[in-house]
């Protein structure tokens, strides 16, 4: 299996510009989350959804944030604008939907704004 | 042992020792946990897992640990090696019947050859 995947793998843009990270999760798993790790507050957990429908999003900081996922095999976190505040290593993870087992975890999307 | 300050908690072990990785989770109701591991530059990998009914689990040279009477959770690595070294999280299911993991903030293992 392929994993998780997710792209780009290093991101470096300018303050208020827009920012798209990518997400392929496991094929055939129905839950999908992203996470934001930094020192400060480590991994937080910031949206995920069940057969592509959002289920908690009270992790999303504000509004310049939103994520979507179309269809089983594709989610994306947006910043619009971006600052520098939301540099950080995005994680996205997925699993089977259970309420147990391991949650798989991408390589992470590093994220600088200027 | 876990910390809300800035500087992670680091344990410095020789190698083929053992080590004990410390953890306080923070929600009484958490029914699931797990540890993970996370090398520099890559994503969390997880570890092994314990539910709430269970006050041990063991792996391959690892061992979990829980005592839901004070909140704790421990990881217990024996024969220490060099590919050891990361960071460690444990992580709580706080979803109820969502699954929600929460991450602690993480103990930076070094293993000294």
């Amino acid at each position: 299996d392929a994993g998780v995947i997710q792209s780009p793998r290093h991101e470096v843009t300018e303050m208020g510009q827009e920012v798209t990270l990518r997400c392929k999760p496991i094929s055939g798993h129905n839950s999908l989350f992203w996470y934001r790790q930094t020192m400060m507050r480590g991994l937080e957990l910031l949206i995920y959804f069940n057969n592509n429908v959002p289920i908690d999003d009270s992790g999303m900081p504000e509004d310049r944030f939103s994520a979507k996922m179309p269809n089983a095999s594709f989610s994306t976190l947006k910043i619009q604008p971006s600052e520098p505040r939301d540099s950080a290593v995005y994680f996205c993870a997925s699993n089977t939907g259970s309420v147990t087992g391991e949650l798989f975890f991408g390589e992470g999307s590093r994220l600088t704004v200027l | 042992g876990e910390s809300v300050g800035l500087h992670l908690p680091t344990l410095s072990v020789q190698e083929g020792d053992n080590s004990i990785i410390n953890c306080a989770y923070s929600n009484s109701a958490s029914d699931y946990f797990i540890w993970y591991k996370q090398e520099s530059g890559k994503g969390p990998q997880f570890i092994i897992d314990i539910r709430s009914n269970m006050d041990k689990r063991q792996g391959q040279r690892v061992t979990v640990l829980l005592n839901k009477t004070v909140k704790h959770l421990s990881l217990q690595i024996a024969a220490t090696q060099p590919g050891d070294s990361a960071v460690y999280f444990c992580a709580e299911n706080s979803g109820g019947s969502n699954y929600k993991l929460t991450f602690g903030k993480g103990t930076l293992l070094t293993v000294n050859p």
